[in-house]
């Protein structure tokens, strides 16, 4: 059974701080995959990594992929209320498996 | 990327009562995929709808209790049936956006609450 372990399970911070979330895998996907999910809506695709020691820059969003493909992580640099959501790391192999989930919080 | 239609958006429903959600999408995709999340949590694969065959159900969910309907390319239905305060949950459809850089395209998502 392949697993996603995805650390930390909540985050609160204020409003220009850095933050970090992390994902590691059991086992290699095809790609790893990160969303944002906001109430009501489904999860949104970010970015999706498949080399293994990839960097990915989404604006304040960086993403890194380990050189085993196991593990990734998403780092926010001075984040903004509108950072606010669920961050999902997923692993891609035909289907999707997740993580459990990051409930990020940034206060204004 | 395609765009998902999802119906209902909520609903409340009687328990031993059966709920059919329907997604439909603005483009053919071979595969759609149904989750169930429980509100703040992580999205857990009920099964994948090919069109033309039965659906692949995951461990821990069966097709009595869940059946899906998928009569072509571009829409699929998932019925919970007999239902209890355990369903109670979001469901939630997706398709495959055809390359891993375009990952997986989600449906808004139906809360479901059971009485």
């Amino acid at each position: 059974t392949q697993l996603l372990e995805q650390s930390p399970q909540f985050l609160s911070i204020q409003e220009g701080e850095n933050l970090t979330v992390y994902c590691n895998s059991s086992s290699v996907f095809s790609s790893l995959q990160w969303y944002r999910q906001e109430p009501g809506e489904g999860p949104v695709l970010l970015v999706t990594v498949v080399t293994g020691g990839e960097v990915k820059k989404l604006k304040r969003l960086t993403f890194q992929f380990g050189d085993a493909r196991k593990d990734s992580s998403l780092h926010i640099t001075a984040a903004q209320p509108g950072d606010t959501g669920l961050y999902l790391c997923a692993g891609d192999d035909y289907k999707l498996s997740f993580g459990a989930g990051t409930t990020v919080t940034v206060r204004a | 990327s395609a765009v998902i239609s999802q119906k209902p958006s909520r609903d409340i429903c009687q328990r031993g009562t059966s709920l059919t959600i329907q997604c439909q999408v603005d483009s053919q995709v071979t595969m759609m995929f149904w989750y169930r999340q429980q509100p703040g949590q992580s999205l857990t694969l009920i099964a994948t709808a090919n069109q033309g065959s039965e659906a692949t159900y995951e461990s821990g969910f069966v097709i009595d209790k869940f059946p899906i309907s998928r009569p072509n390319l571009t829409f699929s239905t998932l019925t919970v049936s007999n239902m209890s305060p355990e369903d109670s949950s979001i469901y939630l459809c997706s398709v495959d956006g055809g390359t891993a850089l375009y990952g997986y395209t989600f449906g808004s998502g139906t809360r479901l609450t059971v009485v």
